[in-house]
């Protein structure tokens, strides 16, 4: 099965855009969360897609927003980029197995804003 | 609300030793706890979890709920085993996937 992928992998934007990220999930997998990773912060939930709908939430201002498609690809926006946005973003699909879950990352998106 | 500690950032210990990263939670409900693990320059990818209790590359954690720790373990350290590694925790409702991660600790295996 192919992995997780994420395009674009290198992103670098200017203060005040907007960029918009995706991701696609592996086949069959229906969830699909979203996660930054700065060094300072490490890895912090944004959140996370099943069946097209917002699921869960993490504490991020509504300049971060994202969907799912029917085919369970994702995409995160951000409006209004802030040098502070500067990341890694992850994102990673899961489907759930006997009661647990496991999550599968893909190599991530690396914004650079400017 | 859920909070994951690594008290460790870095770590070295010398190949053929013993290799213990900590791992302490807080959460009040029953939670699931990882392990995961990232090499350089490969992805995040889950090294163990406490649901299945099993060894993964000689690595074992065990939950333990009085101490509220899930540390991992590995009785004899590789030099392979160098990597960046992150305890998460999942509330186990149903529904929930979001996974909530500690800073990671950076282990390197000294030749």
């Amino acid at each position: 099965k192919a992995g997780v992928t994420q395009t674009p992998r290198y992103l670098i934007k200017t203060r005040g855009q907007q960029v918009t990220l995706s991701c696609s999930p592996i086949s069959g997998h229906r969830s699909v969360s979203w996660y930054q990773q700065t060094p300072g912060q490490g890895l912090q939930f944004l959140f996370e897609y099943f069946s097209e709908t917002q699921r869960n939430k993490g504490n991020f201002p509504g300049r971060f927003s994202g969907r799912q498609f029917s085919n369970s690809r994702s995409e995160m926006n951000v409006s209004t980029l802030e040098l502070g946005d500067s990341a890694l973003y992850l994102c990673a699909s899961s489907v759930t197995s006997g009661g647990t879950n496991e999550q599968y990352f893909g190599p991530g998106t690396r914004l650079t804003v400017t | 609300a859920q909070r994951v500690t690594q008290p460790e950032k870095l770590l070295s210990v010398f190949k053929g030793a013993p290799v213990e990263l900590k791992c302490n939670y807080s959460y009040s409900g029953s939670p699931e706890l990882f392990w995961y693990v990232q090499y350089s320059r490969q992805r995040l990818q889950l090294l163990l979890r406490h649901i299945s209790r099993e060894s993964i590359k000689g690595f074992t954690a065990d939950l333990n709920k009085g101490e509220t720790s899930f540390h991992l373990k590995k009785p004899f350290a590789q030099e392979e085993d160098s990597a960046m590694y992150y305890c998460a925790l999942r509330a186990s409702n149903f529904g929930n996937e979001k996974l909530t991660f500690g800073t990671g600790t950076r282990l390197t295996i000294i030749p």
